[in-house]
C-alpha cells in the first residue's frame, strides 16, 4: 500500500523558521513533491526531491532521505502569506506512468 | 493566460442528477488528471489520461466516467449524483516522459460540487 504521513496542523510566528515533516511508505517510489495550497485555491508546486539531500529555493528548502522514508519542508523568515496547507506527495511509478499519492496536508498558521 | 482551466467553478445540484465538469490545458502537456479533495482536504487521484488514453483508474464508482476528446481536454461526467460526491474536483496536467522523474503537475482552480 501507499502511505504518506504529516502533521495536521502547525503554528509559527512571523519571521521564524518552521519545519514540516513527512514520512512515507510507498512502492515504486520515484521522488517526493511538496505543494502549497491556500484556502479555496489550487495546489501550487514548491519542490521536488528524488535524490537524498537538501534542495534550496529561496526561503523554502526541502530535504529527502530515501533510506528513512522521510522528507521535510523548511520555511525560513516566515511571512503572513505563508499561512496555507502544505501537501507532501510521493511520486509512484505505476505501469510506466507516474502518479502522486498525497498526504492529508499540514495546515500552517503564521501569526504576527 | 490560464494554464489549466475548469468549468464550472461551482456546481450545486440535487441527488440523482447527472453532471459534467470540463477541463482544458494550454500547456501542451500530454498527461491530464482528475483529483477529488474531500471536506478534510485530502487530495486523491481518480483518473489519469496520457495522449487520450486512460492510464490510471483508481477505485472510483463507475458512476464517474472521464473522457478525453484530445490531449488538451479531459472531462468528467458523473451519473446519479450522491451526497458523498460533494467535494472539490481538481484537474491537473503534466508533461510525462515515461519513467522520467521530474514532472510537476499544474492544477486547475477546482470545481466545488455540492450535492443536496
Amino acid at each position: 500500500g501507499q502511505n504518506i504521513d504529516q502533521p495536521t496542523e502547525m503554528t509559527a510566528t512571523e519571521g521564524a523558521i518552521v519545519q514540516i515533516n513527512c514520512t512515507y511508505q510507498t512502492s515504486g517510489f520515484n521522488g517526493l513533491f511538496w505543494y502549497q495550497q491556500h484556502a479555496g485555491e489550487a495546489p501550487t508546486f514548491l519542490s521536488y526531491n528524488v535524490l537524498d539531500g537538501l534542495e534550496e529555493k529561496g526561503r523554502f528548502s526541502s530535504f529527502l532521505s530515501r533510506s528513512k522514508g522521510y522528507s521535510y519542508l523548511l520555511l525560513k523568515e516566515l511571512q503572513m502569506k505563508d499561512s496555507a496547507s502544505y501537501l507532501c506527495a510521493g511520486a509512484v511509478l505505476n505501469t510506466g506512468f507516474q502518479k502522486l499519492v498525497f498526504g492529508t496536508g499540514t495546515r500552517l498558521l503564521v501569526s504576527p | 493566460d490560464t494554464a489549466v482551466s475548469q468549468t464550472p467553478k461551482y456546481l450545486v445540484t440535487q441527488m440523482g442528477n447527472d453532471k459534467s465538469i470540463k477541463c482544458e490545458q494550454n500547456l501542451g502537456h500530454d498527461t491530464m488528471y482528475w483529483y477529488k479533495q474531500d471536506s478534510k482536504k485530502f487530495l486523491k487521484i481518480m483518473f489519469s489520461y496520457n495522449n487520450k488514453e486512460l492510464i490510471i483508474n483508481e477505485t472510483v464508482p463507475n458512476r464517474f466516467s472521464p473522457k478525453s476528446p484530445d490531449k488538451a481536454h479531459l472531462n468528467l461526467h458523473i451519473n446519479s449524483l450522491e451526497l458523498g460526491d460533494s467535494a472539490v474536483y481538481f484537474c491537473a496536467s503534466s508533461q510525462e516522459i515515461s519513467g522520467i522523474s521530474y514532472n510537476e503537475q499544474f492544477f486547475g482552480p477546482g470545481t466545488r460540487l455540492t450535492v443536496l
